[in-house]
């Protein structure tokens, strides 16, 4: 079965420290991983996707197919950065279902 | 910049009427999503337009809810009856591609139900 895997509901660091959010997924085929990001009051957003291989925001995400993880990093936090963080694999399929984790609430404190 | 647009904002229903919800994808754009999140929850995949054709609706409750897209433009998610636990964020979201390049999803305001 197709399922996404967002370990830490919660998740506080400091201004300055690295962070780190985990995801987890189990899919058959090639799924393409997508990270998207909620600010408080605004719509959900695309932060960033593994073919792009780019940072965003100094955001970076590196694809482990062995380990199955797709975990979002950043090594010096931003108080803007305090946010709802969804993974989200893109099934290999013709049609390309998109499926969200649960979601981590990072906050970072100044 | 184009937008998904979602109406209405919010909608306050007694159980057991009918809703209605619409939403109007980017210029262009093929794949059309509807997604529920309940508070505290991702957002779950409703059901998928290619076009104007489902291609994915394995998690709509179709004995409730029902989805169109007539002329694969705009979109129409109802409920009917609604329930208790419809109470839920409605989010559209529409993609440009469904695979390779272009598949960033794009995503509504959405609509805020609360069934009384």
């Amino acid at each position: 079965a197709q399922r996404v895997t967002q370990p830490e509901k919660l998740l506080s660091v400091f201004k300055g420290a690295p962070v780190e959010l985990k995801c987890n997924y189990s899919y058959s085929g090639s799924p393409e991983l997508f990270w998207y990001v909620q600010y408080s009051r605004q719509r959900l957003q695309l932060l960033l996707r593994h073919i792009s291989r780019e940072s965003i925001k100094g955001f970076t995400a590196d694809l482990n197919k062995g380990e199955t993880s797709f975990h979002l990093k950043k090594p010096f936090a931003q108080e803007e950065d305090s946010a709802m963080y969804y993974c989200a694999p893109k099934s290999g399929t013709s049609y390309g279902k998109l499926t969200f984790g649960q979601g981590t609430i990072l906050t970072v404190h100044p | 910049e184009a937008e998904v647009a979602q109406s209405p904002r919010y909608k306050i229903t007694e159980k057991s009427q009918a809703v209605a919800f619409w939403c109007d994808p980017i210029s262009g754009h093929a794949t059309l999503y509807w997604y529920r999140q309940i508070l505290g929850q991702g957002p779950e995949l409703l059901v998928q337009f290619q076009d104007e054709s489902v291609v994915d609706d394995s998690q709509l409750p179709k004995d409730r809810f029902s989805a169109e897209r007539l002329k694969g433009v705009d979109s129409t998610l109802k409920i009917q009856p609604a329930e208790l636990g419809d109470s839920a964020m409605y989010l559209c979201a529409s993609s440009l591609a469904r695979t390779g390049h272009n598949t960033e999803a794009f995503f509504g305001q959405g609509t805020r139900l609360t069934v009384v």
